[in-house]
């Protein structure tokens, strides 16, 4: 089977950078997704490791150690529209290809 | 470029009837994906449209079928509903099918929220 960790809440400064971490039980994937998801919103691309290392997109970086199972999400100069959920998710390698998501990291900035 | 709609938004629904749910994908997007997402569950795969044909299909009971048209939209339907059927479903489109590439992104849209009294 295939299942993915996330802790389920963190809160962090305006301004502050905030990790949020992805530990992963999977025979296999094709890599290393995250998305964001606002409260009533639908969820949004952020980024994509497809091979170990650091992928960064502006504010955002995202890490992927294939050796350690381990993903994780930076987020750098917080600001308050940052709050929001975030979810890490894997490509399934077997013949499904299903996009298997985490069960979400609730992120609370504060002033 | 218009984003991916779904309608209706929102609906409600007693137990035993059926539903079904629209997905309009990004003008070009082949690939449409449904999701059924729970507070409790998370974000679950339904299954994956390519095509006009299913590519693949997540654990759920066969009270959940789709399809999908020639120009790419995709219905999605849950017969002789449940109270646990309660869920935001959400519909994605990518560019390519899962099966061609590993490096799509997917386009949600904003879901349809479905209560079953």
């Amino acid at each position: 089977g295939q299942s993915l960790e996330q802790p389920s809440e963190v809160t962090a400064v305006e301004g502050a950078i905030v990790q949020i971490n992805c530990t992963y039980q999977t025979s296999g994937f094709y890599g290393l997704s995250w998305y964001q998801q606002h409260d009533g919103g639908a969820p949004t691309f952020l980024s994509y490791n497809a091979l170990d290392g650091l992928e960064e997109t502006g504010r955002f970086s995202s890490f992927l150690s294939r050796s350690d199972s381990y993903g994780y999400l930076l987020l750098q100069e917080l600001q308050m529209k940052d709050s929001a959920s975030y979810f890490c998710a894997v490509r399934a390698l077997d013949s499904s290809y299903k996009l298997i998501f985490g069960s979400g990291t609730r992120l609370l900035v504060r002033p | 470029k218009a984003g991916v709609t779904q309608t209706p938004r929102y609906l409600i629904k007693t137990r035993g009837q059926q539903v079904t749910l629209s997905c309009s994908p990004i003008s070009g997007h082949r690939s449409v994906s449904w999701y059924q997402q729970t507070p409790g569950q998370g974000l679950q795969f339904l299954f994956e449209y390519f095509s006009e044909t299913q590519r693949n299909k997540g654990n759920f009971p066969g009270r959940f079928s789709g399809r999908q048209f020639s120009n790419s939209r995709s219905e999605m339907n849950v017969s002789t509903l449940e109270l646990g059927d309660s869920a935001l479903y959400l519909c994605a489109s990518s560019l390519v099918g899962l099966t061609r590439t590993m490096y799509n992104e997917q386009f949600f849209g904003p879901g349809t929220r479905l209560t079953v009294l």
